[in-house]
């Protein structure tokens, strides 16, 4: 089966610009999530749907960070402005409904902003 | 809070020896645990759950409520061992906490 997809692959933008990452899981996958993965550390949890609802998205800043999955397939992530402490990795990641601990991550985009 | 803490960032062992990276947590209710692993300029992917109990790669991982720990082991590493490995918590499939990681090198 083909893997959660995620593009672009790397983006570089100067601070105070806007950015969008597009994620698309894997078929039938009714779990997704974006995690922020910045140098040194690991994945950190910024919102997790179910279909087209938010199931979790406390750590998200909502002052400037968006995100939606309106037909409950695809997704996107948005940062609007961003900060230089944006720079990270956004990872994607899927699961299916009855195996919601098993995650299938994308390759993610690599953001860095100057 | 939930807290997820692997207290080493690099481990380096020799081929054959055995390996153990550690892995605390921080939870007050019953979690699910699990390790990911990431080989070079591969994804993120699942190694292990702590509900399955099962052995992937040689890898296990007991879970101790007790000590609230949770240590991958495997008794004889391998050079294709050598990877970045992150402890995660999870409160019924939703709220993930990762841990820092730990990039284990094994020598040859």
């Amino acid at each position: 089966e083909a893997g959660v997809a995620q593009s672009p692959r790397y983006k570089i933008i100067e601070k105070r610009q806007s950015v969008a990452f597009w994620c698309n899981p894997i078929s039938g996958h009714a779990t997704l999530y974006w995690y922020q993965q910045i140098l040194g550390q690991g994945p950190k949890l910024l919102i997790q749907f179910q279909n087209n609802g938010v199931v979790d998205d406390s750590q998200l800043p909502k002052d400037r960070f968006s995100a939606e999955r309106l037909k409950g397939v695809d997704s996107t992530l948005k940062i609007q402005p961003a900060k230089l402490e944006d720079s990270a990795v956004y990872l994607c990641a899927s699961s299916a409904l009855l195996a919601k601990n098993i995650q299938y991550f994308g390759a993610g985009t690599r953001l860095s902003v100057l | 809070a939930q807290r997820v803490t692997q207290p080493e960032k690099l481990l380096s062992v020799f081929k054959g020896a055995p390996v153990e990276l550690k892995c605390n947590y921080s939870y007050s209710g019953s979690p699910e645990l699990f390790w990911y692993v990431q080989y070079s300029r591969q994804r993120l992917q699942l190694l292990l759950r702590h509900i399955s109990r099962e052995s992937i790669k040689g890898f296990t991982a007991d879970l101790n409520k007790g000590e609230t720990s949770f240590h991958l082991k495997k008794p004889f590493a391998q050079e294709e061992d050598s990877a970045m490995y992150y402890c995660a918590l999870s409160r019924t499939g939703n709220q993930f906490y990762f841990g820092t990681g730990t990039s284990l090198t094994v020598i040859p």
